[in-house]
């Protein structure tokens, strides 16, 4: 079955505007996650949708938002752009349950300039 | 809170050596533990998994034992390849509903 979908795949913004990202998970998967990559953070937990509802949230200024439709695709949006917000967007998604496995898109690289 | 901590990178060997990459984490209650493995320019894929103590994860030649005694998940391959160089990340997530926390992924590279 198809993987993780994740458009575009590289992105370059002037600081100030806004864009958005977006994730179609893998087929009856109704878990998607968000997680920003950086060399000097690392991977960081941005805010997960489940059944179009946001369920968990890191810590991430509200210029991140995001939003799932009822097919589970997801968007995520950042306004007001910052040269630190260039990293690797990472979407995943995964069924429910304890023992749930995330399944990552190859994700979208966004550079700020 | 809950964290992970793997071993500072970049670890380089030389073909058919034997790799071990340290993780230790601190969680409250019992997470699942993971190992993800990230090639140039892609995504995260998930390389093994433990949900409880004394499980022990494997795929491709690659073993880590969920140790709840000394919170650690280490990765371990008897004989590495040059195709195995990559970052590897070590994660756990508590709950079904929580997400997952990264350690700061350690870089290998084989040398042929």
């Amino acid at each position: 079955k198809a993987g993780v979908t994740q458009t575009p795949r590289y992105l370059i913004k002037t600081r100030g505007q806004q864009v958005t990202l977006s994730c179609s998970p893998i087929s009856g998967h109704r878990s998607v996650s968000w997680y920003q990559q950086t060399p000097g953070q690392g991977l960081q937990f941005l805010f997960e949708y489940f059944s179009e509802t946001q369920r968990n949230k890191g810590n991430f200024p509200g210029r991140f938002s995001g939003r799932q439709f009822s097919n589970s695709r997801s968007e995520m949006n950042v306004s007001t752009l910052e040269l630190g917000d260039s990293a690797l967007y990472l979407c995943a998604s995964s069924l429910v349950g304890r023992d749930l496995e995330a399944f990552f898109g190859q994700g979208t690289r966004l550079t700020v300039v | 809170g809950n964290s992970v901590t793997q071993m500072e990178g970049p670890v380089t060997l030389s073909e058919e050596a034997f790799l071990t990459i340290n993780c230790t984490y601190t969680a409250t209650g019992y997470p699942s533990l993971f190992w993800y493995v990230q090639y140039p320019g892609e995504g995260l894929q998930l390389l093994l998994k433990a949900t409880k103590a004394d499980d022990k994860g494997s795929n491709k030649g690659f073993e880590a034992t969920y140790r709840k005694e000394t919170t650690s998940f280490h990765l371990e391959k008897g004989s590495v390849q040059v195709s195995d160089s990559a970052v590897y990340f070590c994660a756990l997530i508590r709950g079904s509903q929580g997400n997952l926390i990264f350690g700061k992924g350690t870089k290998l590279s084989v040398k042929p």
